[in-house]
């Protein structure tokens, strides 16, 4: 059975400083893995997708992941956050089901 | 690259009633999938089709159904509408869904 977890409901960062958003994913299969972001009253975005090539994926407005197999990981990361990174985050795998995380709800701090 | 596009972007309905959303998928792309997202959740999948035929369905009751047309555009239908079905409700498509999928904006269910 597939299913992912967020590790946090909610993270807060100063302007500036680096972003991590934690992610973890079970799957029985070799599963892609997506990270979205909703802002408020927006649709989805897609930010990144890791699909079985190489292990650190680059994403849009700077933002990387990197598929850690051994640790069933897949966590999001930016070196410094900007206040328009300010939205939902879903951490997502897909097979022949998709597969939404809870979400990480990120702030930035002026 | 004309995006995926849902309609109508708000819906009001009555308890037991039945509705329809519908979907335009992104040009290029075969497979269309749904969500449901509740306030303050993440989206939960509903079912995918490719080629018309529906190929995943996640725990929905099978009042809610679906059909993609030829040109794959697509329709949710749920019936019997129960105040929880308020909701966002998510359209995406994608060519391969392993490489991902475009979302449309949503239409916002209320179930009253």
């Amino acid at each position: 059975a597939q299913s992912v977890t967020q590790l946090d409901s909610h993270v807060s960062v100063s302007e500036g400083t680096p972003v991590l958003l934690r992610c973890n994913y079970s799957s029985s299969y070799s599963p892609s893995l997506f990270w979205y972001v909703q802002h408020p009253n927006k649709g989805l975005q897609l930010l990144l997708k890791y699909t079985s090539a190489a292990t650190l994926v680059k994403g849009i407005n700077g933002f990387e992941a990197e598929f850690k197999k051994s640790e069933t990981s897949f966590h999001l990361t930016k070196p410094s956050a900007h206040m328009s990174d300010a939205a939902e985050y879903f951490c997502v795998v897909s097979y022949d089901k998709v597969i939404f995380g809870p979400g990480t709800s990120l702030s930035v701090i002026p | 690259e004309t995006g995926v596009t849902q309609s109508p972007t708000h819906l009001i309905k009555t308890r037991g009633q039945q509705v329809t959303l519908r979907c335009s998928s992104q040009s290029g792309h075969n497979t269309v999938s749904w969500y449901q997202q509740a306030l303050g959740q993440g989206p939960q999948f509903i079912f995918q089709y490719y080629r018309e035929e529906e190929n995943g369905r996640g725990n929905f009751p099978p009042r809610f159904s679906g059909l993609q047309f030829p040109n794959y555009s697509s329709e949710l239908n749920v019936n019997a509408l129960e105040l929880d079905d308020s909701a966002l409700y998510l359209c995406a498509s994608s060519l391969v869904g392993r490489f991902g999928y475009t979302f449309g904006s949503g239409t916002r269910l209320t179930v009253v």
